[in-house]
């Protein structure tokens, strides 16, 4: 069964810092894809980036950057430089491709607060 | 840019009543999700749709629960006799495939009181 952990629950930091955000995923699937989603206080999802497991390089848009490693099922997302606007819930979710029809399973989120 | 539309944004109903949630899939897509996430907690599969089919529902989707595709382009969720745990946020999702990116609505905010 497919599985997203997220341990930190909570993390508070000062404007500028910069901050990760750790996930774990658990799949028997070889074909899968991981995702980032930020929900702001107004409560949409919105969509930060898709990774298919075969594509194990690192990406970066700006300040935000993400580090997949497969060996250690892993996809934690770095926020440089954060600012106030950052402050959101943040989801990890995962999709199997071969199983279970494209349904997502989502992290339990991790709520960012970024103070002034 | 194409996007998954959902109506209402909120929607307040009294414990017992019908309601319909409505989502506007994108046109292209055949694969069609609904999720839901009660206030502070993660965002939970209910079902997923291919085909005029249900494919997967999760054991939330009860028996109060239904989807439909009535036309061409939306996709409903309906609960048949609310209750107050019902009260959450409801989203709606669209892949072309069923696998890769699923495009997510905005999401309806269902209080019922």
């Amino acid at each position: 069964a497919q599985k997203v952990t997220q341990a930190q629950t909570e993390i508070s930091v000062v404007e500028k810092e910069d901050v990760t955000l750790d996930c774990v995923y658990e799949t028997r699937d070889t074909t899968y894809y991981l995702f980032w989603y930020k929900q702001p206080p107004s409560g949409e999802l919105v969509f930060l980036i898709r990774r298919n497991s075969f594509d194990e390089q690192n990406e970066i848009s700006g300040r935000y950057s993400w580090n997949f490693q497969k060996s250690t099922s892993s996809f934690n997302f770095t926020i440089t430089a954060s600012q106030v606007v950052d402050s959101a819930v943040y989801f990890c979710a995962l999709s199997e491709a071969e199983t279970n029809a494209g349904k997502s399973t989502f992290g339990d989120g991790t709520t960012l607060t970024v103070k002034p | 840019e194409p996007e998954v539309t959902q109506t209402p944004s909120h929607q307040v109903t009294q414990m017992g009543q019908e309601v319909i949630l409505r989502c506007v899939p994108i046109s292209n897509h055949l694969y069609f999700y609904w999720y839901r996430q009660i206030l502070g907690q993660k965002v939970e599969f209910l079902v997923s749709f291919y085909n005029n089919e249900i494919s997967e529902k999760s054991e939330i989707f009860d028996d109060q629960f239904s989807v439909e595709r009535p036309d061409g382009s939306n996709f409903t969720l309906k609960i048949r006799s609310t209750k107050l745990e019902d009260s959450a946020m409801y989203f709606c999702a669209s892949s072309q495939r069923g696998y890769g990116e699923a495009f997510f609505g905005q999401g309806t905010r269902l209080t019922v009181v």
